[in-house]
């Protein structure tokens, strides 16, 4: 079992859907990140949290460190935000990340 | 362009043959860390520098591979002998580390150098 898990694998929606993405963790953290990787490879981070819950724009990312779970939330998805959706958490220095989730968002 | 960089972001070599990757991180940062993602998976820690200093190396990093950050600004990625298994996306980043106040801890990603040995 990986010690960062996601669901799911991928999802397809259509413009407009709200869109839920979920992380559970099995090890202890001092923090959680939630990335966005486009073809290619970049990556760009959406949010570092540690308690309670984020908001940027259509984002929202919340966690429960009792659960050890997160979730990230887009409202009014747009087919600008089809990308892979990758959770990593951080104990010390290292970040360990899990296999990402493949969004695609039809016009 | 103030972000991370890498060079290249192509690389084809065939088996055998040795690669280095070279990564700039943000000015100023003191964190660098290298991270190997094959297709379909999430990236896997393989190292990193506080400064010039290697303060941590995962058991993915084999004697094939090496890394340095000789002044304490941009590293280096080194691995002799290619083998296929080796060919992967290649992601560095940087992070404040022990200035920069509250987000001293958020990493930046460069571009990520691809790997694919023939």
């Amino acid at each position: 079992k990986n010690e960062v898990e996601q669901s799911p694998q991928n999802l397809t929606a259509q413009e407009g859907e709200f869109i839920t993405i979920n992380c559970s963790y099995s090890v202890g953290i001092s923090a959680l990140h939630w990335l966005q990787q486009h073809p290619g490879g970049g990556i760009v981070s959406l949010f570092m949290l540690s308690s309670g819950k984020k908001k940027h724009g259509r984002l929202i990312a919340t966690i429960n460190i009792q659960e050890k779970h997160s979730s990230l939330h887009i409202t009014a998805s747009h087919p600008r935000d089809s990308a892979v959706y990758i959770c990593a958490v951080r104990s010390g220095s290292r970040l360990t990340f899990g296999e990402g989730t493949q969004l695609t968002v039809n016009p | 362009d103030t972000g991370v960089s890498q060079d290249p972001r192509h690389k084809i070599t065939k088996r055998g043959q040795n690669v280095t990757f070279r990564c700039d991180p943000i000015s100023e940062h003191n964190r660098l860390y290298w991270y190997r993602q094959t297709l379909g998976q999430g990236p896997e820690f393989l190292t990193y520098f506080q400064n010039e200093a290697q303060l941590e190396k995962s058991r993915l990093l084999s004697d094939r591979f090496s890394a340095e950050r000789p002044k304490g600004s941009f590293s280096t990625l080194e691995i002799q002998r290619t083998e296929q298994g080796d060919s992967a996306m290649y992601l560095c980043a940087s992070s404040p580390g022990t200035s920069g106040g509250a987000y001293h801890n958020e990493q930046f990603f460069g571009p990520g150098t691809r790997l694919t040995v023939l």
